[in-house]
């Protein structure tokens, strides 16, 4: 596979579920990110790893839980979520700060929180 | 605050004419600008970056102009396509947007 691949692409769960979402890349970069996209509003950048440590957290509510074994693998970690956290999720890939040719993104999982 | 924004939600031009996606932003450190494409169901994919020091960079149809004195960045894509029609996010590297979707009649 190449790429950024995200599993699952949909999910429904319900406020007191727990589940997980992964991603994985394949291009040998070294940093990843997660960003949530909801209706109408901006990219919303919620965790950065850069060489698998955490290096940004952009006020994200603590339901919300990042793991990152190592540099081709991220998790987020999800657990009673609310509805309004309903969104589109979307993993990214770069080389750390090289901002000319910028992050590749996986297809997104799109989360309903019910 | 947003950094990013892109104040025109949405954008529909004639195959064949110009189309012109706008930006502001507020933050003038980032070495480079970048623009992604965003068709449905799909993550955004780079589409052309601008580097600070430059005031325009040209790819093909994708031409962005950088204003440094206006914090102000645009994409001219011309002659406009059906493909192109989707939704077009800048960014000043991890920031993002609110994109505007462009749609270009046959």
């Amino acid at each position: 596979e190449t790429g950024v691949t995200q599993t699952p692409r949909h999910l429904v769960m319900g406020m007191t579920n727990k589940k997980s979402l992964k991603c994985e890349q394949h291009l040998g970069h070294n940093a990843m990110y997660w960003y949530k996209q909801s209706a109408k509003k901006p990219l919303e950048l919620m965790f950065v790893y850069n060489f698998k440590e955490q290096t940004e957290n952009n006020s994200v509510p603590s339901r919300f839980s990042p793991e990152c074994p190592n540099s081709s693998h991220l998790f987020l970690h999800l657990h009673t979520l609310q509805p309004e956290d309903s969104a589109l999720y979307l993993c990214a890939s770069s080389q750390f700060r090289q901002g000319d040719y910028g992050y590749t993104f996986g297809s997104g999982t799109r989360l309903t929180v019910v | 605050d947003q950094q990013v924004k892109q104040n025109s939600p949405s954008l529909s031009v004639q195959e064949g004419r110009i189309s012109i996606l706008n930006c502001d932003y507020t933050n003038s450190m980032f070495d480079y600008f970048l623009w992604y494409k965003k068709y449905p169901a799909e993550g955004p994919t780079f589409l052309i970056s601008i580097s600070s020091i430059k005031d325009k960079n040209e790819d093909g149809r994708f031409t962005v102009f950088l204003n440094k004195s206006a914090k102000h960045l645009s994409l001219h894509i011309v002659p406009s396509q059906p493909g192109d029609s989707a939704v077009y996010f800048c960014a000043d590297d991890m920031r993002f947007g609110a994109g505007t979707r462009l749609t270009v009649k046959p």
